[in-house]
């Protein structure tokens, strides 16, 4: 199967810090990936929509200045948690759709500290 | 809206046992239905996934069944072993969507020794 790469696994960072995540799709193009996060015993919740050369298309609630979403190439999509807070500690988990197969393939994803 | 649940939210039993879990959605209108495991502090690991045509996939001691009329999915382990301990996911793509998934919220699965 393909395969999607999160990077980091884990980071733990203060407050008002800035944090980069990075979803790369290792054997396939990507023109979309899409950006979830989890809360503690809650559904994923899908964030964002990122668009290769286009703007991310967020969800309702979503901040745009917040989450900032970069899909600069057909196999990097970046999402930067800017003045990060203790409640944006969470789980995000990137996936990437493959063209020509039914599933999305996702990244092991990252779990965020703000301290 | 489709909407994705999952009971229970929790579930212990001794090892050995055959279990199911349950998922539930609101629209019937999906492309696929997926199950997923995620283990505590990690990613998620695809199990299975069965698309609208078909009524169930296996693999080893996992199998998965749809009836999408009603809304339902199962997914039965057998013979449990203490390593199934995790957290189960099941997530509906709508028949719309662009490859979006709407998940429910997990049963935690802990299997005893």
């Amino acid at each position: 199967g393909a395969v999607v790469s999160q990077h980091p696994s884990r980071v733990i960072c203060k407050s008002g810090t800035s944090v980069k995540i990075e979803c790369r799709s290792l054997d396939f193009q990507a023109t979309t990936m899409f950006w979830y996060r989890q809360f503690p015993k809650k559904s994923l919740m899908l964030m964002a929509t990122s668009n290769e050369g286009s703007k991310a298309t967020y969800e309702q609630g979503v901040e745009k200045d917040k989450f900032l979403i970069n899909h600069a190439s057909l196999t990097l999509s970046t999402l930067t948690v800017t003045s990060a807070h203790p409640e944006d500690s969470s789980f995000y988990i990137c996936s990437a759709p493959w063209a020509g197969n039914t599933e999305a393939f996702f990244g092991q994803g990252t779990r965020l500290t703000v301290v | 809206k489709q909407e994705v649940t999952q009971i229970p939210a929790a579930l212990s039993v001794p090892e050995g046992e055959n279990l199911v879990l349950n998922c539930s959605f609101t629209d019937s209108a999906i492309y696929n239905l997926q199950w997923f495991r995620q283990d505590p502090g990690k990613g998620l690991t695809s199990l299975l996934l069965i698309q609208s045509s078909q009524r169930e996939q296996t693999s080893g001691r996992l199998n998965a069944s749809l009836d999408k009329s009603s809304g339902r999915s199962t997914l039965y382990i057998a013979a449990s072993q203490p390593g199934d301990s995790a957290t189960y996911l099941c997530a509906v793509r709508p028949r719309d969507s662009n490859y979006q998934l709407i998940w429910g919220a997990g049963t935690k699965l802990i299997i005893k020794p």
